[in-house]
């Protein structure tokens, strides 16, 4: 899987968009860039993945650029809950075989601040 | 999705004993996996579950100090033996429940505290 780079940690006012960049430049075409997050004494929670295209969901937007060498992760809206380290992760798609496993990063450490 | 339960949630063991974690799915998964998370670190993939076989370990990771069980599809444990200090960690339970393009989920984990 290819290797990502994100900041250490960043910080965003509480209500106001947070955006955490990820560079991802040696992605593979048939990789995927997925989004977890893990909330201080709690397992890793699923945010959003995307391949190319841009993608939204109920929790967050997922900006990939044209080349697909970054991409960066929006909650539109960040709140005290979404305090928490935000790990970048690209890989292929899970397949019935193995290597179905995710390989994490340092991740950015978000603090929302009210 | 799915809901991973993980016992005990935490724990304080004596060196030289072993500790045994339970990871139950609330669904039929297809792969099931073991993480270790260290103080203040990453996670780290200590191996691959199988049903039925032994465990495909990383590298670093060996049999004898983290056996792991599936009997079905659904429960999981993973033991930690001769413990030491230095096992110390969160460990986390982390399930697919079917393939496809699809995402992982992950157990609140085992606090190990090793004195």
């Amino acid at each position: 899987d290819a290797k990502t780079t994100q900041p250490t940690s960043m910080d965003c006012a509480e209500g106001r968009a947070a955006n955490l960049p990820c560079n991802h430049s040696t992605i593979s075409g048939n990789e995927y860039v997925y989004w977890y997050r893990q909330i201080h004494s709690q397992g890793p929670q699923y945010i959003i993945h995307g391949l190319k295209n841009n993608e939204t969901n109920e929790m967050a937007s997922l900006i990939i650029t044209e080349d697909r060498k970054s991409s960066t992760l929006i909650l539109p809206h960040a709140t005290l809950r979404d305090t928490a380290v935000y790990y970048c992760i690209v890989r292929v798609a899970f397949a019935p075989d193995a290597g179905n496993m995710l390989t994490f990063g340092g991740g950015t450490r978000l603090m929302v601040k009210p | 999705s799915a809901v991973i339960s993980q016992k005990p949630s935490r724990d304080i063991c004596q060196r030289g004993t072993s500790l045994t974690i339970q990871c139950q799915v609330d669904s039929q998964v297809t792969m099931m996996f073991w993480y270790r998370q260290q103080p203040g670190q990453s996670l780290t993939l200590i191996a691959t579950a199988n049903q039925g076989s032994e465990a495909t370990y990383e590298s670093g990771f060996v049999i004898d100090k983290f056996p792991i069980s599936r009997p079905n599809l659904t429960f999981s444990t993973l033991t930690v033996s001769n413990m030491s200090p230095e096992d110390s960690s969160i460990y986390l339970c982390s399930a697919i429940i079917r393939t496809g393009n699809t995402e992982a989920f992950f157990g609140q984990g085992t606090r190990l505290t090793v004195v």
